[in-house]
């Protein structure tokens, strides 16, 4: 079973328009923490935002928000207020604490389109 | 701190040539984690080591790649002999060692690898 579910290959977004790009996952450890990155056209990887699984209050980060709701096991990201610097691939990941190990699992990512 | 540091950014070789990616982590940082990245798979842990121990290497394909962390502050995966299929970016990440959940992986700016 997918640990990390992104079902949008793509997103489109007016530029100063907020946008949410979904994030499921599957675990049955309590205890996790949900990361998210930026992959711009340059390739790199932006680590964003951290949620963690106990945390009680949803993570932000300037412009970026997470929505964690944690019955449904979704950890959408949010971006308020889109600029055009924000078009990129986002990937939501996982890392889960009771197996021990430290490696992040990843999603299949999100294009998102910042249009003018 | 510099960041990760990935040599070489860009490899073209021949198929059947022996291939090594290099990775400088961060100081400090005692764990590092080599990730491969394509389109069919998207974002693949291969291998990870703490404090220059390899822990989890159940992602390295085949008996073809190998990777060895001889310090703290370096590492390298090898390819021996290559194959047009592992045409693929390769990023190395390097996090450190906390009590909870938080530590995000700090990631390189990775080696696309071309085999012809």
């Amino acid at each position: 079973a997918q640990k990390i579910t992104q079902t949008q290959p793509g997103m489109f977004v007016q530029e100063k328009e907020a946008v949410t790009l979904d994030c499921t996952y599957d675990t049955s450890d309590p205890s996790y923490g949900l990361f998210w990155y930026k992959q711009p056209s340059s390739g790199e990887m932006i680590f964003l935002i951290y949620q963690g699984s106990y945390d009680q209050q949803n993570a932000t980060e300037g412009r970026y928000s997470l929505n964690f709701q944690k019955a449904r096991k979704s950890a959408n990201l949010v971006i308020s207020a889109s600029q055009l610097g924000d078009s990129a691939m986002y990937f939501c990941a996982m890392r889960e604490r009771g197996t021990g190990r430290r490696a992040l699992t990843f999603g299949s990512g999100t294009r998102l389109q910042v249009q003018p | 701190d510099a960041g990760v540091i990935q040599s070489p950014r860009h490899e073209v070789t021949e198929m059947g040539q022996e291939v090594t990616l290099r990775c400088k982590p961060i100081s400090g940082h005692d764990y590092l984690f080599w990730y491969r990245q394509t389109m069919m798979r998207g974002l693949e842990l291969l291998i990870y080591f703490n404090n220059n121990v390899p822990i989890d290497d159940s992602g390295m394909p085949e008996d073809r790649f190998s990777a060895k962390m001889p310090n703290a502050s370096f590492s390298t995966l090898k390819i021996q002999p290559s194959e047009p299929r592992d045409s693929a970016v390769y990023f190395c990440a390097s996090s450190f060692r906390d009590r909870v959940m938080n530590t995000e992986a700090f990631f390189g700016q990775g080696t696309r690898l071309t085999v012809v």
